[in-house]
């Protein structure tokens, strides 16, 4: 049973609207949650974060929201950009490495 | 420049063959992992080490075995018992604050 789930496979944006990724988890001992943003045969690289003691944390372009009685946490890109088509995987666990769960990612796809 | 550093990025092997990945790291991280992704399947947890000398099987440790002998290196070995190993091999580093920084990757390939 999956711990962290990302329901949309894939999700196609015009260019200059926004993009809203999901991701829902199953685990309330998570309280350390983040975005990773992947290209094809490269590694995952860090896009943004945010602790359970938040319900919202910005950083340019990338906003992540937090409802943490819903389970249910969200990446925001405004505007979207053609650069930003690629995989994203929500990570959710515990801020010391105990066992990052990964959800299996989802491909944005921003249309020019 | 810190990083995480994977090697080889292509490897190919033939079958019955045990074959070894290497993951390196000047972050002075103690935590480091070992994921495999497959299509559609996300990042899935071969084993991981939070200490030197120390490791625990992830969800899918079967076939696979690993050392720590320094805080810098993590090599995971697919064995022979890999039933199917063909994969993307991602290895990764966490830091205290939970960040994750992931090597470039190995695509291994039975032939």
């Amino acid at each position: 049973d999956q711990q962290v789930k990302q329901n949309s496979p894939s999700l196609s944006v015009q260019e200059g609207r926004i993009s809203i990724l999901n991701c829902d988890y199953t685990n309330s001992m998570f309280d350390y949650f983040l975005w990773y943003k992947k290209y094809p045969a490269e590694g995952p690289t860090f896009l943004i974060s945010i602790s359970s003691i938040k319900d919202k944390n910005e950083d340019g372009r990338f906003t992540v929201f937090l409802n943490k009685s819903a389970k249910h946490l969200s990446l925001h890109i405004v505007p979207s950009q053609p650069g930003d088509s690629a995989v994203y995987f929500c990570a959710a666990g515990s801020p010391h490495g105990q066992n990052f769960v990964f959800g299996p990612g989802t491909r944005l796809s921003v249309l020019p | 420049d810190g990083g995480i550093t994977q090697s080889p990025k292509y490897l190919f092997r033939k079958e019955g063959q045990n074959v070894t990945l290497s993951c390196e790291q000047n972050l002075n991280h103690d935590a480091m992992y070992w994921y495999r992704q497959d299509p559609g399947q996300g990042l899935r947890l071969i084993y991981y080490s939070q200490i030197v000398n120390d490791f625990q099987k992830g969800d899918i440790a079967e076939g696979y075995s690993v050392s720590r002998e320094k805080k810098e290196s993590f090599p995971l070995t697919v064995t022979s018992a890999q039933k199917n190993p063909t994969a993307f091999y991602l290895c990764a580093s966490i830091d205290l604050g939970g960040e994750a920084f992931f090597g470039q990757g190995t695509r291994l390939t039975v032939v």
